[in-house]
C-alpha cells in the first residue's frame, strides 16, 4: 500500500510557482522522501529528494515539515512543460522498495 | 551518453504467446527492478535484482518472470499465465540497491497490448 497521500490534481498559472503537498505521516525516522514526475508515456523522471532538511535544486525545491510528516515540492516558475504527474514517494512494504501512488496530475495553464 | 535503454517501444503479444522486453543500461548499477503501470495508476513492481543471478518477486510477479545472467541486462518475460497483460512496463536501475539515499533511474518503456 502506498504510504503517501497526494491531490489527484492541480492547475498552476504558467509563470506561477507550483505548491505540491504530500502527506507522509507513516515516515519513519531515517527514511527519505522523494519526487518524481511523468509525462506520459515516459519514464518517471527524478527531481529531488531529502530527509530532514530543505533542499533545492535546477529544477525544485522540497520543504519537509519539522516532524516530517509531510513535505511540499515547489517549482518556482511553472512552465507548460512542467504539465505531469508527479509522485512523492518513499521506502515501504515488506522488501523496502520505493512504492509509486496515483501521484497528483498537475496541469500548468497559459 | 549512459542510461537506461528499453527495447521495443511498442510491443503486440497474441493469446498464448510468450513475449521479452528487454532492458540493457550501461550505467554500471548492480540493482534493476520492473513495474508495471495501468492507465491512470502507479507503478506496481514485478520484479527486482540486486545481484547478478539473483532476483526477488515483487508485488506482482505471477505470469511474469526474468533472468539477470549479465549486470547490465534484465528482461522481462511476460508468459501466457498472464492473463492481462496489457500495460506500460518500466525498468529502472539503482546503483547499489536497498540503500536508503538512492534515486531510481528510468527506462523510456515499452506499451505491451494482446492482440
Amino acid at each position: 500500500d502506498a504510504k503517501t497521500t497526494q491531490p489527484p490534481s492541480m492547475d498552476c498559472a504558467e509563470g506561477r510557482a507550483a505548491n505540491l503537498p504530500c502527506n507522509h505521516s507513516t515516515i519513519s525516522g531515517n527514511e527519505y522522501v522523494y519526487w518524481y514526475r511523468q509525462i506520459h508515456s515516459q519514464g518517471p523522471q527524478y527531481i529531488i529528494h531529502g530527509l530532514k532538511n530543505n533542499e533545492t535544486n535546477e529544477m525544485a525545491s522540497l520543504i519537509i515539515t519539522e516532524d516530517r510528516k509531510s513535505s511540499t515540492l515547489i517549482l518556482p516558475h511553472a512552465t507548460l512543460r512542467d504539465t505531469a504527474v508527479y509522485y512523492c514517494i518513499v521506502r515501504g512494504g515488506s522488501q523496502g522498495n520505493l512504492i509509486f501512488g496515483k501521484g497528483t496530475k498537475l496541469s500548468v495553464k497559459p | 551518453d549512459g542510461g537506461i535503454t528499453q527495447s521495443p517501444k511498442y510491443l503486440f503479444r497474441k493469446e498464448g504467446q510468450n513475449v521479452t522486453l528487454s532492458c540493457e543500461q550501461n550505467l554500471n548499477h548492480d540493482a534493476m527492478y520492473w513495474y508495471r503501470q495501468d492507465p491512470g495508476q502507479g507503478l506496481r513492481l514485478i520484479y527486482y535484482s540486486q545481484i547478478v543471478n539473483d532476483f526477488q518477486k515483487g508485488d506482482i510477479a505471477e505470469g511474469y518472470s526474468v533472468s539477470r545472467e549479465k549486470k547490465e541486462s534484465f528482461p522481462l518475460t511476460v508468459t501466457s499465465a498472464q492473463k492481462n497483460p496489457t500495460a506500460f512496463y518500466l525498468c529502472a536501475s539503482t546503483q547499489r540497491g536497498g540503500a536508503r539515499n538512492e534515486k531510481l533511474f528510468f527506462g523510456s518503456g515499452t506499451q505491451l497490448s494482446v492482440l
